[in-house]
Order: C-alpha cells, then structure tokens, then sequence
C-alpha cells in the first residue's frame, strides 16, 4: 500500500509564474488536507478537501491559491502569480477515520 | 493564545535518556491527539494516534493524554542517535476532521 504521493519534490518558479502541486492520498483514504512550512515554523493549515468538494478552505489565501480533489486524479494545489513569501514546503497529507498521513512534500523555491 | 502550545526547544539528552516530550491545548472538544516525527527535509510520519485520556504504549514510545488539564505527553524510552529530530503533536474533534498541530520540539540525542 504506497504513502501519500506528493509531486514534484522540488519546484523553482519565477515570480509571476503559477506552480502546481500534486497530491495522491493513501488508497482508501476520503480526506485530504494541505499544510505549509516555514522554516523553524509548524505546519500550517491551509484546506481540507474530500472528493469532489472543498469542505474548509479558512487557512488558504484568498487571492491566488486555489484547491482541488476532483473525482478521478489527484489533489491539485495551484498557486498563481507566485511571489517570493511562498516559497515553502507544501505538504499534503490523507487520512480515513483515523490519524493523517503525510507525503515527503514539495519544496517551492520563487527566484 | 494558541490553540495548541509545544516548546521548541532543542531539547538535548545523551543516549539511553528518558526523554518527555509535551503539549498543552486550550480546545476542550478535541479528542484525538496524535504524534508526529520529522526528520529534516522530509514529511512529518505519524507515531501515535490515541483517543481520549489515558495511555498507550508502542516500543520505546508511550503516549499519555490529560484531558483534565488539557495536557498530553509522549515519552521516549533509550533514546538513540536515529531519535533526533522534530517532534510535533497534533490534536482534533468537536467535529472537525483538521488536525491542529503544535508547532514541535527539536530533540538531539547525543551518544
């Protein structure tokens, strides 16, 4: 049974380009939340989504960050118009009924 | 007041120590408490997962939860160099599938 797949590990993108951030929850698993991490920070909620809805989206941006689950395929976290305060790491993590599970994160890097 | 209080530490103890690794919340309605360790650079890799106050036990790590003071605990028995890392906890209920995390405690274990 594969972990939370997260990809890709490692993104660079100019300021004012858009990154993409892909998410594949444990097999079985209806929940999908996404966090982000500053260095010497904890993680930071940001949405949690089940399939095909967003059920609280209170930790995301308004402008520029959006999410999705949709019914077949992974999690997409888009960003748009990146600005150099996102870089981060942007982890995603799964769970059914129980504790949640975390992918190896993306590591974004605006230059 | 955050919602849930961790030290960051670092926390520095020589090899075979016992080492107590705390959290307090102010959330009356949570009612799971979980454990995460991260090592640098990667995800956060959930250890405990516990319900409601007691104890529980896996290995060298023992899970202790408070609910009268709104404290939980985990306790890590011969602690080895592979312990050093980061250990967050993590917290949910009243209805909310969102785990709200501490914002972790930096361990080294020095041989």
């Amino acid at each position: 049974n594969a972990g939370v797949m997260q990809n890709p590990r490692h993104l660079v993108r100019r300021r004012g380009q858009e990154a993409r951030l892909r998410c594949s929850p444990m097999k079985g698993h209806s929940h999908v939340y996404w966090y982000r991490q500053l260095p010497e920070e904890g993680l930071k909620f940001m949405v949690y989504l089940q399939k095909e809805n967003i059920i609280d989206e209170s930790g995301m941006p308004k402008e520029r960050f959006s999410a999705e689950f949709p019914k077949e395929g992974p999690s997409i976290l888009r960003i748009q118009q990146v600005v150099r305060g996102d870089s981060a790491a942007y982890f995603c993590a799964s769970s059914r009924d129980s504790g949640a599970f975390f992918g190896q994160g993306t590591r974004l890097t605006v230059v | 007041q955050k919602e849930v209080e961790q030290d960051p530490g670092p926390l520095s103890v020589p090899e075979g120590a016992i080492v107590s690794l705390n959290c307090t919340y102010s959330n009356s309605a949570f009612q799971y408490f979980m454990w995460y360790r991260q090592y640098s650079r990667k995800g956060p890799e959930l250890l405990m997962y516990t319900y409601s106050s007691g104890n529980k036990e896996d290995g060298r790590f023992t899970a202790q939860v408070d609910k009268s003071s709104k404290y939980i605990s985990l306790f890590i028995r011969d602690s080895q160099p592979s312990d050093s890392a980061t250990y967050l906890c993590a917290m949910r209920g009243g209805g909310s599938y969102i785990p709200t995390f501490g914002r972790g405690t930096s361990l080294i274990v020095h041989p």
